[in-house]
């Protein structure tokens, strides 16, 4: 069965700074999606950045970009210039040619001013 | 093009009463997916519907458990006889395809509390 663990179960960071957080996953599966969600204080479930296994190339999404390592089975999310509004739990999801996402159990991010 | 809208945002429930979430997703989009979150945990998958049928609800307890997606309107997340363990957050999730190929639009979830 497939897992994701995030081993962070809490960050936090200076206003400014880059923070990496980190998610690996377990799966016999060869074609799979990998994503980073946010949830703010508001629980909105929010797609921050998605990752194709089969694109070699690191995803990126303005501040935010993944280092994919497939070998590995490890997906960090790398935040740049991290903002207050960063501040939010952060999950790490797996998607394979079924239909569930798999989630980790979250990073807790705190951007402090 | 609203986002997923799910109702209510707050609903509270006595030991055995009944509990229907409801959840309607964006325009054009034929599958929802109903995920529960117990606090400080990810999200656990409970069912996936696609329009008038259930594709897979090995997520969702036996009992007291029940889901829809009709023709007209939206789905339903209906808890009959509610218990302290069911209080959570449910969230909705619809996306134009199956979510291992699309991202998946969440709406804004439903926190029960059973009292």
């Amino acid at each position: 069965a497939q897992t994701v663990t995030q081993s962070q179960p809490e960050m936090s960071v200076q206003e400014a700074e880059t923070v990496t957080l980190s998610c690996t996953y377990d799966t016999s599966e060869n074609n799979y999606y990998l994503f980073w969600y946010k949830q703010p204080p508001s629980r909105q479930m929010i797609l921050v950045i998605r990752q194709e296994a089969y694109k070699q190339q690191n995803a990126t999404e303005n501040r935010f970009s993944v280092n994919f390592q497939k070998a590995a089975k490890s997906f960090s999310l790398k935040i740049s210039d991290s903002q207050l509004g960063d501040t939010a739990m952060y999950f790490c999801a797996f998607g394979d040619s079924n239909y569930q996402l798999i989630w980790g159990a979250g990073t807790k991010l705190i951007i402090k001013p | 093009n609203a986002g997923v809208m799910q109702n209510p945002r707050h609903l509270v429930r006595r030991r055995g009463q009944e509990a229907r979430l409801r959840c309607s997703p964006m325009k054009g989009h034929s599958h929802v997916y109903w995920y529960r979150q117990l606090p400080e945990e990810g999200l656990k998958f409970m069912v996936y519907l696609q329009k008038e049928n259930i594709i897979d609800e090995s997520g969702m307890p036996k009992e007291r458990f029940s889901a829809e997606f009709p023709k007209e309107g939206p789905s339903i997340l209906r808890i009959q006889q509610v218990v302290r363990g069911d209080s959570a957050a449910y969230f909705c999730a619809s996306s134009p395809q199956r979510v291992g190929y699309a991202e998946a639009f969440f709406g804004q979830g439903t926190r029960l509390t059973v009292v």
